[in-house]
């Protein structure tokens, strides 16, 4: 059974710094996997994803996440935080092998960014 | 372009009473999910749907939900009767269809039973 593990439910960090929201996962084979993120009382927009080729993918809004398949993490991360990136975080995988084509998502990662 | 539009929104029941939620997808999209999310945790899937075919239902508690696509397009899910333990945000997506596209979200219908 595949599975997402976001280890940290609440993240700080100032204006201007970077920020790293982190997420492993564990599939049987090779994985999809995806960021999104979700702003109160509004669905989960995406945000970013990795499917094949180079380990780091650019998304929207200036984040971006690296592929460690030794370490089968997918770290979302942003070189310099805005206030008004401060929603809730989710990290899905998809197992790319099967045709289930069923995602599973982390519970979520609360940013807050203060100015 | 059009996002997944939900509706209603909000809706309030008291136990034993039945509900109903609809979706519309993005305009050729021909994989709708429907997933549950509870506060503080990521959204679960209920039913996914290739066209009007439901390929994953397995997390669906078919004793009290059930769902339909019919012409592959918009979908409903119904709760009958619905339980406390049903106060939740009912979440619909739609993507394209190959495993390796991300979903379009709608913004919810948040449930409260009474």
């Amino acid at each position: 059974a595949q599975s997402v593990a976001q280890p940290e439910d609440q993240v700080n960090v100032a204006e201007g710094n970077p920020l790293t929201v982190k997420c492993t996962y564990s599939v049987s084979g090779n994985p999809y996997l995806f960021w999104y993120v979700q702003y109160p009382n509004r669905g989960l927009q995406f945000l970013l994803k990795y499917i094949t080729g180079d380990n780091l993918v650019k998304g929207s809004y200036g984040f971006e996440a690296e592929f460690n398949k030794s370490q089968t993490s997918f770290h979302l991360k942003k070189p310099s935080a805005l206030v008004s990136d401060s929603a809730l975080y989710f990290c899905a995988v998809r197992e790319s092998h099967t045709n289930a084509g069923k995602s599973t998502f982390g519970d979520g990662t609360t940013l807050t960014v203060k100015p | 372009e059009a996002g997944v539009v939900q509706s209603p929104r909000y809706k309030i029941i008291e136990k034993k009473q039945p509900v109903a939620f609809w979706c519309n997808p993005i305009s050729g999209h021909n994989t709708l999910y429907w997933y549950l999310q509870n506060l503080g945790q990521g959204p679960e899937l209920l039913i996914r749907y290739e066209n009007e075919e439901a390929v994953d239902d397995s997390q669906l508690p078919k004793d009290r939900f059930s769902a339909e696509r019919l012409k592959g397009v918009d979908s409903t899910l119904k709760i009958q009767p619905a339980e406390l333990g049903d106060s939740a945000v009912y979440l619909c997506a739609s993507s394209p269809g190959d495993r390796g596209n991300e979903q379009y979200f709608g913004p919810g219908t948040r449930l409260t039973v009474t």
